[in-house]
């Protein structure tokens, strides 16, 4: 596809689950970027990804949340034991390069309800 | 510390009326690069603008336009003959050069409503 993809697109779950949200950036870029969106609210910075590593993890609120991406292509942003404060829409986004001035492009978000 | 503000939570003009949205930010790198993007009902984030810290010109692109002050620390957004179509949320966004990371720092977006 031409653009960022995410799945699933909404995921309902209950207090304490496992949750898994996938990204799939935009072919070849190499930085991937996670934020999540709370109502009402701009996108807060989860996590970033310079080729497989994480560059910049700093946005994680705490060790319930963990983010892989393996082959440095698609990246999975993992949830533990959730909580009701997890719920709101999860972003990624994906640049050409690393740097400053580079144009992140988002993907669609995965709307997450923990009830 | 690094920060955008986006004061108008919500703002409502009738179909063909110009609009202006304002974007403060606060940062101490000199070079910096300033966002805009546009988030509709749908929910995706769509790049509308990228803007870096030592071009201060302004930018038109169709019915849209900006203007960036780095002596006020703003980069407001004009849309001109405003349509319904652009009815959504508005994110000013900054993106700047500390402890090597590029993330973006976000305001909390204006909601822009159209009227017919």
């Amino acid at each position: 596809g031409a653009g960022v993809s995410q799945t699933p697109s909404n995921k309902v779950t209950e207090k304490g689950k496992y949750v898994e949200l996938r990204c799939d950036p935009i072919s070849g870029h190499t930085a991937l970027y996670w934020y999540r969106q709370s109502l009402g609210q701009g996108p807060e910075f989860l996590i970033y990804f310079q080729g497989t590593g994480a560059a910049d993890d700093s946005g994680l609120p705490n060790d319930r949340f963990f983010a892989v991406r393996p082959e440095g292509s698609v990246s999975t942003l993992k949830i533990q034991r959730t909580e009701r404060g997890d719920s709101a829409v999860y972003l990624c986004a994906s640049s050409s390069l690393d740097g400053v001035k580079e144009t992140q492009y988002f993907g669609p978000g995965t709307r997450l309800l923990v009830l | 510390a690094q920060k955008v503000t986006q004061a108008q939570t919500e703002i409502s003009v009738v179909e063909k009326e110009d609009v202006t949205l304002d974007c403060v930010y606060e940062t101490r790198d000199t070079t910096y690069y300033l966002f805009w993007y546009k988030q509709p009902p749908s929910g995706e984030l769509v790049f509308l603008i990228r803007r870096n810290s030592f071009d201060e010109q302004n930018e038109i692109s169709g019915r849209y336009s900006w203007n960036f002050q780095k002596s006020t620390s703003s980069f407001n957004f004009t849309i001109t003959a405003s349509q319904v179509v652009d009815s959504a949320v508005y994110f000013c966004a900054l993106s700047a050069v500390t402890s090597g990371t590029y993330k973006y720092i976000f305001g909390t977006g204006t909601r822009l409503k159209v009227l017919a």
